[in-house]
C-alpha cells in the first residue's frame, strides 16, 4: 500500500545553518505530496505542498521538489530560525481520501 | 471563519471509564479525519466520516472505539473502557471535499488523553 518513510530523528542546527530533511514515499500514481508542520502544543498546519512531477513547493523560505525519479520530496530551507523548531510531517493523499503521513522528524534550532 | 474546533483540550481519565473528544468542523466542511498521535511516534489515521456516515474506520480498533458525526452538531470519538495506551494526542482535521488532490485538511488543536 501507499506509505510514507521519513528521516528520523531530532535534528539539531545552529540558527542559520541549512536544513535536509529526508521523505520519501511508495504510491500508485503520481499524487500530490504535502510537508505539515506541527509547532509545540499546536495541531498541524500545512507548510507547502507539490501536485505533479518536478512541481516545487516553497512556503517560508521551506522548499520541497517532487521527484519522480527517486520518489522523494525532500524537505529543505537554506538557514534555520529558532522559530523553525517543531516536528515536520511529509504526507500524501490516500486514494480513499486520507492523508497517510510520515513518522514525523522532530527539529531544534538553537540560538 | 473559526477554524477546527476541539474540546476538551486536555482530558484525564481513570483506567475503565468512557472518553468523549468532540470536534467541530470549520464551517461548510462536511469531512471530518480523526488521527491519533502516540509519544514519539507519528499521525495514525484511525476513521474518516461524512455526515452521518462512516466512510473508512480501517484505523480503528474494533473495540472500545466508536466515532459518529451527526446530521447537527460536532462529530464524536468515543473510547469506553480506556486503558493507559490509549494516552496519546487526538487530532482531528477537516476539509470541504474529498479531493484531496487540491485540497488540504485543517487540523484542530488536539485533546490530549491521559489514562492514569
Amino acid at each position: 500500500g501507499d506509505s510514507v518513510t521519513q528521516m528520523e530523528g531530532p535534528v539539531t542546527l545552529s540558527e542559520e545553518a541549512f536544513l535536509t530533511i529526508n521523505c520519501t514515499y511508495t504510491a500508485t500514481g503520481y499524487p500530490s505530496l504535502f510537508w505539515y508542520v506541527q509547532y509545540p502544543g499546536e495541531g498541524l498546519q500545512l507548510l507547502l505542498k507539490a501536485t505533479k512531477a518536478d512541481d516545487k513547493g516553497s512556503n517560508k523560505g521551506f522548499e520541497a521538489t517532487y521527484r519522480k525519479e527517486t520518489t522523494s520530496f525532500h524537505l529543505e530551507k537554506g538557514s534555520v530560525q529558532v522559530s523553525d523548531s517543531a516536528v515536520y510531517f511529509c504526507a500524501l493523499p490516500s486514494n480513499t481520501g486520507k492523508l497517510i503521513f510520515g513518522q514525523g522528524t522532530t527539529l531544534q534550532v538553537k540560538p | 471563519n473559526a477554524g477546527v474546533m476541539q474540546n476538551p483540550r486536555h482530558l484525564v481519565r481513570r483506567r475503565g471509564q468512557e472518553a468523549r473528544l468532540r470536534c467541530s468542523p470549520m464551517k461548510g466542511h462536511s469531512h471530518v479525519y480523526w488521527y491519533r498521535q502516540l509519544p514519539e511516534e507519528g499521525l495514525k489515521f484511525m476513521v474518516y466520516l461524512q455526515k452521518e456516515n462512516i466512510i473508512d474506520e480501517s484505523g480503528m480498533p474494533k473495540e472500545r472505539f466508536s466515532a459518529e458525526f451527526p446530521k447537527e452538531g460536532p462529530s464524536i470519538l468515543r473510547i469506553q473502557q480506556v486503558v493507559r495506551g490509549d494516552s496519546a494526542a487526538y487530532f482531528c482535521a477537516s476539509s470541504s471535499d474529498s479531493a484531496l488532490a487540491n485540497e488540504k485538511l485543517f487540523f484542530g488543536s488536539g485533546t490530549q488523553l491521559s489514562v492514569l
